[in-house]
Formats: C-alpha cells, sequence, structure tokens
C-alpha cells in the first residue's frame, strides 16, 4: 500500500525563523511529489518535482527531492505569519489514474 | 485559468436527508475529477475519482451507495451524500483535471464544502 509520512506534525517557530518540512514516501510507482499550502479552504499548489537534486523555488520557499532516499523536503526561510498553514505533500499515482496520495500534513504556526 | 468552483461552500442538514455538493471546472474542461473528504486536522482522503462520462471509481472503504457521484459532462461533476448522517458531517473537496494536464499531473481544487449535518 502507497504511503506518504510526513514530518513535524507540527511546528511552531517566530517570524524570521527558517523551516524544514519533510515528506517521505512509498510507492509502488512514482512519477512525482507535489507540495501544497492549506489555510482555510482548499489547498493551493505549491511545487511539483519529479527529478532529483533539483531545486525548485518560489520567494522565500523551496523544495527539492531525493529519488533514491525516497523523500521530499520544504524550506521556508524568514517565516512570516501568513505562512501560517497546513502543508501537504502529496504523491501522484501513475497507475491509478494519476490520483493523489496525501500525507498528514504539517501544521506550521508562525507567531510574531 | 484553471478555476475550479464548488456550491454550496456549506451546508447543514438533518440526519437521514441527502445533500448534492456540484464540482464546477469554470474555463477548461475536466477530463477527471476527484472528490476528496477532509475531517477536522486531518489530511485530505480520496473518496473516488470520476471519469466523465463512465462511473466513478471509489476508493476502499467508500460506500459507493452512500457517496454517489456523477460526472455527466466535461464541467460538472456532482457528489449526493444519501441519508447523511453526523459522522458525514466534513469538508469535502473537489479537484479536476483536464487533458492538457495529463502530463503536468496537476490537480487544480475546489474551494470545498463544508458538510454538517445535525
Amino acid at each position: 500500500e502507497d504511503k506518504v509520512v510526513q514530518s513535524p506534525l507540527s511546528l511552531v517557530v517566530h517570524e524570521g525563523d527558517t523551516v524544514t518540512l519533510n515528506c517521505s514516501y512509498e510507492v509502488t510507482n512514482f512519477r512525482s511529489l507535489l507540495w501544497y499550502k492549506q489555510e482555510k479552504k482548499a489547498p493551493t499548489f505549491l511545487f511539483m518535482l519529479t527529478s532529483s537534486g533539483i531545486e525548485k523555488k518560489s520567494g522565500r520557499l523551496s523544495s527539492i527531492l531525493d529519488k533514491k532516499e525516497l523523500f521530499s523536503i520544504l524550506n521556508i526561510t524568514a517565516t512570516q505569519t501568513g505562512d501560517s498553514a497546513i502543508y501537504l505533500c502529496a504523491v501522484n499515482r501513475p497507475d491509478a489514474g494519476n490520483m493523489l496520495t496525501f500525507g498528514g500534513g504539517t501544521r506550521l504556526m508562525v507567531k510574531p | 485559468g484553471a478555476v475550479v468552483s464548488q456550491h454550496p461552500s456549506w451546508v447543514i442538514c438533518k440526519s437521514g436527508t441527502s445533500v448534492k455538493i456540484e464540482c464546477r471546472s469554470l474555463d477548461f474542461q475536466a477530463t477527471t475529477m476527484f472528490w476528496y473528504r477532509q475531517f477536522p486536522k486531518q489530511s485530505l482522503m480520496l473518496m473516488a475519482t470520476s471519469n466523465e462520462g463512465s462511473k466513478a471509481t471509489y476508493e476502499q472503504g467508500v460506500e459507493k451507495d452512500k457517496f454517489l457521484i456523477n460526472h455527466a459532462s466535461l464541467t460538472l461533476s456532482t457528489l449526493t451524500v444519501t441519508s447523511a448522517h453526523p459522522e458525514d458531517s466534513s469538508f469535502y473537496i473537489c479537484s479536476a483535471r483536464g487533458p492538457r494536464d495529463a502530463l503536468s499531473y496537476e490537480q487544480y481544487f475546489g474551494p470545498g464544502t463544508r458538510l454538517t449535518v445535525t
């Protein structure tokens, strides 16, 4: 059975701190890993990673994938209170209609 | 582009009644739509996948007779929660993917529907 595990479950930091969120996966047929940010409503797309070792960057957020060790990290530098959210990673299952299997999420709270 | 809407955004219903939730792709044709359920402080759990014009594929443990999914057009999928009970109270989110996303595998999420069954 496919498994996506995120850690930590929750994290409380202060503005300006840097955080690293982890996502490990065990899937029979991997194609891509996606990161989402969920605030009050539906998730918003952050990154999609398909190749190992290539960092994707968007402002203060960056992410990288290690297909050998089966994990990805999401880094947020100089955190702001607006970064408070649940961060979800998901793995694409190409053998099942490209559906996504989500991890449990990391709940990040950034205090002023 | 790639906007997905859901209606209603929230609904309260009495136990035993049925509720229909609509998911629409506003500016693209959604060949595949996904329905997720999210309980408080938990992650999204895929309920079913529906391809336009065919029957939905349900995940293990999801009752197909209770959660009726219809994807009759390329822009609309509906989820009907039949004979709803308090334990069905949850946040239901749909996502859609168009044919051009077959390579990117990106799904576009709707804003979600919060269902409360009293």
